[in-house]
C-alpha cells in the first residue's frame, strides 16, 4: 500500500507559484521523502529529496515540518511545461532493496 | 546523475508471442532492479524486484512464469512477457538505485510501451 495522501489533480496559471502538499503520517524514523515528476509515456523524474526543514534546488523546494507527517513540494513561477504528474514517495534511503511504492500522485495542469 | 535506459522504447506485438524487455544501467552498477507496470491514467504498479544472480521478487498477483525476469549481470535486467495477451498491453518501466548515492534514491527508465495485437 502506498504510504503518502496527495491530491488527485490541481490547476495553475503560468507564473503562479504551486505548493502541492503530501501527508505520510506513518513515516518512519529511517524514510526519507522524495518527489517525483512524470509526464506522459515516460519514465518518473527525480526532482528533490529530504528528511527534514527545508531542501532547496534549482528546480523546486521541499518544506517538511518537525513531526515529519506531511510535505510540501513548492514549484515557483511554473510554466506550461510543468504540467505533469507529481509522486510524493517516502522509503529507507539506506535499503537499496526496498523499492519505491507509488500512489496516486497530483496532476497539475497549468493553464496559460 | 545517474542513468537508465531502456530498449525497445515501443513495441507491437501478436497475441500468443514473447517479448523481452532490457532495461540497463548506463553508468553504475546495480544489484538490484525493480520493475514497475503502468496503465493509462494510473500510478505505477511494482511488479517484481530483480536481483543479480539470484531469483526475482514478485509482487502479489504478479505471474512469475508469465512475467520472467533475468538480472544476469550487475548492469542488464531483461524482462520477458511470454505469451503476451491484449490485456498485458501497458507502459513497462524499470528502475535502478546506485549504490552509496547520498543524493537520490533510485532512477528509472523512459519505460517501454508494449501494445499487444
Amino acid at each position: 500500500l502506498a504510504k503518502t495522501t496527495q491530491p488527485i489533480s490541481m490547476d495553475s496559471y503560468e507564473g503562479q507559484e504551486v505548493n502541492i502538499t503530501c501527508s505520510h503520517n506513518n513515516i518512519a524514523t529511517n524514510d526519507y521523502i522524495t518527489w517525483y515528476q512524470q509526464f506522459p509515456s515516460q519514465g518518473p523524474r527525480f526532482i528533490i529529496q529530504g528528511y527534514k526543514t527545508k531542501v532547496t534546488n534549482e528546480v523546486a523546494s521541499l518544506f517538511i515540518p518537525a513531526d515529519r507527517k506531511s510535505s510540501t513540494l513548492s514549484l515557483p513561477r511554473v510554466s506550461l511545461s510543468d504540467t505533469a504528474v507529481y509522486y510524493c514517495l517516502v522509503g529507507d534511503r539506506g535499503s537499496g532493496n526496498t523499492p519505491l511504492v507509488f500512489g496516486k500522485g497530483t496532476r497539475l495542469s497549468v493553464i496559460a | 546523475g545517474a542513468v537508465v535506459s531502456q530498449h525497445p522504447s515501443r513495441v507491437i506485438c501478436k497475441s500468443g508471442t514473447s517479448v523481452k524487455i532490457e532495461c540497463r544501467s548506463l553508468d553504475f552498477q546495480a544489484t538490484t532492479m525493480f520493475w514497475y507496470r503502468q496503465f493509462p491514467k494510473q500510478s505505477l504498479m511494482l511488479m517484481a524486484t530483480s536481483n543479480e544472480g539470484s531469483k526475482a521478487t514478485y509482487e502479489q498477483g504478479v505471474e512469475k512464469d508469465k512475467f520472467l525476469i533475468n538480472h544476469a549481470s550487475l548492469t542488464l535486467s531483461t524482462l520477458t512477457v511470454t505469451s503476451a495477451h491484449p490485456e498485458d498491453s501497458s507502459f513497462y518501466i524499470c528502475s535502478a538505485r546506485q549504490p552509496g548515492l547520498d543524493q537520490e534514491t533510485q532512477y528509472f527508465g523512459p519505460g517501454t510501451r508494449l501494445l499487444v495485437l
